[in-house]
C-alpha cells in the first residue's frame, strides 16, 4: 500500500518536553511538508523540504525543528519553545512541487495535546 | 505573497440541494487551484483541481469555476448527500513557488 504514514495518532506533551512526530512516505516523492491545523485557522505551513538534507521554514516555524536525512522520512520535533503546541499536525508529500500541478498527499494526522 | 480568502466558514444545506463555496486569491501569477475535502479525524484529500487555462471543470456532482480577471474560483456540489458533510479547503499555487496556500476552510453540513 502506497501512502503517507503519520505516527502516533495521539500524543501528549509535558511541560518543558520535546516531542517528535513521525512522517514516512513510500510514494517516492521529493517534497514533504508539515502543517499545523487549528480550528478556524486552516492549514498553516511549518516547514517543508524539497530534497534530502535540505528544508525551509514555513510561516510558523518558531518552536519547531525538522530533519530530512532520508527521502522517505521527515520527522517534526515540537520543542519546549513552542508555548502553544496543542493542535492537529498534518504531514504531506508532493511529487512535483514546481510543476504544473502541486498535488499534495496528506497523512491521517497526529493530534498533540499538552498535559 | 499569496493570500487565499474562503467563504463561508460554515454552510448548511438540505440534502439534495446545491452547495457553493467561494475563494479569492491575491497573486495574479497563481495558476493552479486545487480543492481538498477533509473528513473528521483524517487528512485532506484532493477532490478536484483546475488550472488557469481552463474556466470550468466538472467531475460528476462537483464542479469548479475560475474567473482569472476577478481572481476568484468556486466549488459547486450538486444533489448533496450526507457523505458530502466535511471541511473543504481551496488552495492556490504557481510555477515559481514550491508550496501551496490554503484557505481557512468551509465546514459543510448536509441536513436530512
Amino acid at each position: 500500500d502506497g501512502g503517507i504514514t503519520q505516527s502516533p495518532k495521539y500524543l501528549f506533551r509535558k511541560e518543558g518536553q520535546n516531542v517528535t512526530l513521525s512522517c514516512e512516505q513510500n510514494l517516492n516523492h521529493d517534497a514533504m511538508y508539515w502543517y499545523r491545523q487549528d480550528p478556524g485557522q486552516g492549514l498553516r505551513l511549518i516547514y517543508y523540504s524539497q530534497i534530502v538534507n535540505d528544508f525551509q521554514k514555513g510561516d510558523i516555524a518558531e518552536g519547531y525543528s525538522v530533519s530530512r536525512e532520508k527521502k522517505e522520512s521527515f520527522p517534526l520535533t515540537v520543542t519546549s519553545a513552542q508555548k502553544n503546541p496543542t493542535a492537529f499536525y498534518l504531514c504531506a508529500s508532493s511529487k512535483d512541487p514546481t510543476g504544473a500541478k502541486n498535488i499534495q498527499y496528506f497523512g491521517a494526522g497526529t493530534r498533540l495535546s499538552v498535559l | 505573497g499569496e493570500n487565499v480568502e474562503q467563504h463561508p466558514s460554515t454552510l448548511s444545506v438540505q440534502e439534495g440541494d446545491s452547495a457553493v463555496i467561494k475563494c479569492t486569491y491575491s497573486d495574479s501569477a497563481s495558476n493552479y487551484f486545487p480543492w481538498y475535502k477533509q473528513e473528521l479525524g483524517k487528512g485532506p484529500q484532493l477532490i478536484i483541481d483546475i488550472r488557469s487555462n481552463v474556466g470550468e471543470k466538472k467531475d460528476q456532482r462537483i464542479a469548479v469555476t475560475l474567473n482569472k480577471t476577478a481572481k476568484h474560483f468556486s466549488l459547486h456540489i450538486t444533489e448533496t448527500q450526507p457523505e458530502d458533510s466535511a471541511v473543504y479547503f481551496c488552495a492556490a499555487s504557481n510555477y515559481r513557488d514550491d508550496k501551496i496556500i490554503f484557505g481557512k476552510g468551509t465546514r459543510l453540513h448536509i441536513l436530512p
